[in-house]
This record gives structure tokens, sequence and C-alpha cells, in this order.
């Protein structure tokens, strides 16, 4: 059983440039969230997914951010126009249908020059 | 204030000792607790889950929920070296996000 994944691990982009962020989660899993953490912090949540279906959004989540799930297994996370203030860890957690437990990625650290 | 608090720490124990890992919440209607392993520059890793009033042991951790305080604890029994590192606690609400608090640094002391 595989967990799960994010890809890349690492992106490094100036500002005003457009970045996006893959996520796939435990196999079988039909929940999947996004948080951000920043140094210092807790994770702070983003936004959630019950299969294709986005039911929660923050409301740290502006309009550069835009999250899909088109298919129910895999999600991104695009940031567009980045800021300096996006710099962050951006992880994904995953759980079933039948627990609250949320596993983590390993995350996307994202740096803007 | 804060959903969920914990001090910052650092915690400092020495190797063997019991590090006890304090939480509280603010939000009463939160139904699931949990502990976070996260050493730095990696992402969280579960230690514990908790439900109901009482403690909840698996292995060397315990963890503690008192709902009427709005408190949750984590103790770690023989504290090894390997176990420094931040510890985040969440709480789950109504809907299913986590809130997380801010992380207690725990370091042990060889």
């Amino acid at each position: 059983d595989t967990g799960v994944s994010q890809d890349p691990r690492h992106k490094i982009t100036k500002r005003g440039q457009n970045v996006t962020f893959r996520c796939d989660p435990i196999s079988e899993h039909n929940r999947l969230y996004w948080y951000r953490q920043t140094l210092g912090q807790g994770p702070e949540f983003l936004t959630y997914f019950q299969n294709e279906a986005q039911l929660e959004k923050s409301r740290l989540l502006s309009d550069r951010f835009s999250a899909e799930r088109p298919k129910g297994s895999f999600s991104t996370l695009e940031i567009q126009r980045t800021e300096q203030g996006d710099s962050a860890m951006y992880l994904c957690a995953s759980s079933s249908l039948y627990t609250d437990t949320q596993y983590f990625g390993p995350g996307t650290r994202l740096t803007v020059l | 204030q804060k959903e969920v608090e914990q001090n910052s720490g650092p915690l400092s124990v020495p190797e063997g000792a019991i590090a006890s890992l304090n939480c509280t919440y603010s939000d009463r209607g939160s139904q699931s607790f949990f502990w976070y392993r996260q050493y730095s520059g990696k992402s969280p890793e579960l230690i514990m889950s908790i439900y109901s009033n009482g403690d909840q042991e698996d292995g060397r951790f315990t963890a503690q929920l008192n709902k009427a305080s709005q408190y949750v604890s984590l103790l770690i029994r023989d504290s090894q070296p390997s176990d420094s590192a931040t510890y985040l606690c969440a709480a789950r609400g109504a809907t299913n996000k986590l809130i997380f608090g801010t992380g207690t640094l725990l370091a042990v002391q060889p």
C-alpha cells in the first residue's frame, strides 16, 4: 500500500509565474485535503475534496489559488501570479470515508523569488 | 484566541524520561483529536488519534483527552533522542478539516 505522493518535491519560481502541484492520494481514499505550512506554524487548511467534489475552501484561499480533482483520484493545486508570501510547504493528505484519520504526503516546498 | 493552542517549547527532557505535551482547543464541537510528529523539513506523521474521554495507549505513547476541560495531552515514555521533533496537536470539528496548533518542539537530551 503506497502512501500519499506529491510532485514536485521542490519548486523555485519567480514572482508572477504560475505553478501547479500534483497529489496522488492513498488508493481507495475518497477524501483529499490541501494544507499550507509556513515556518514555525502548524499546517493551515486550504481545501478538501470528497471524490471529485470540492466540499470546502478556506477563506485563506485567494482567487489566485485553484484546486481540482477531476476524476476523483489525483488532485492539482495551481497558484497563479505567485507572490513571495506564497512561499511555504504545500501538504496533501488523504483519508477514507470510514475514518477521519488523515495521512500526509511528503509535501511540495515552494520558494518564490 | 487560537482554536488549538500548544506551548511552542522547546521542551527538553533527558533520555529515558517521560515527555508530557499539552494542547487546548476552543471549539467544543470538536469530535476527534490527533497527534502528529514532524521532523525538521519533513511532513507530519500520525502518532495517535483519540476520540473519547480518557487514555489511549500505543506502545510508548499515551494520548489523554478531557472534553470538559477541552484538553488533550500526549505522554511519551522512555524518551529517545529519535523522538526529538515538533509535535503537532490537531482537532477535527464538524467538517473534516483539521485545525492544528503551532506545535511543541521536543528535545531529548542523550
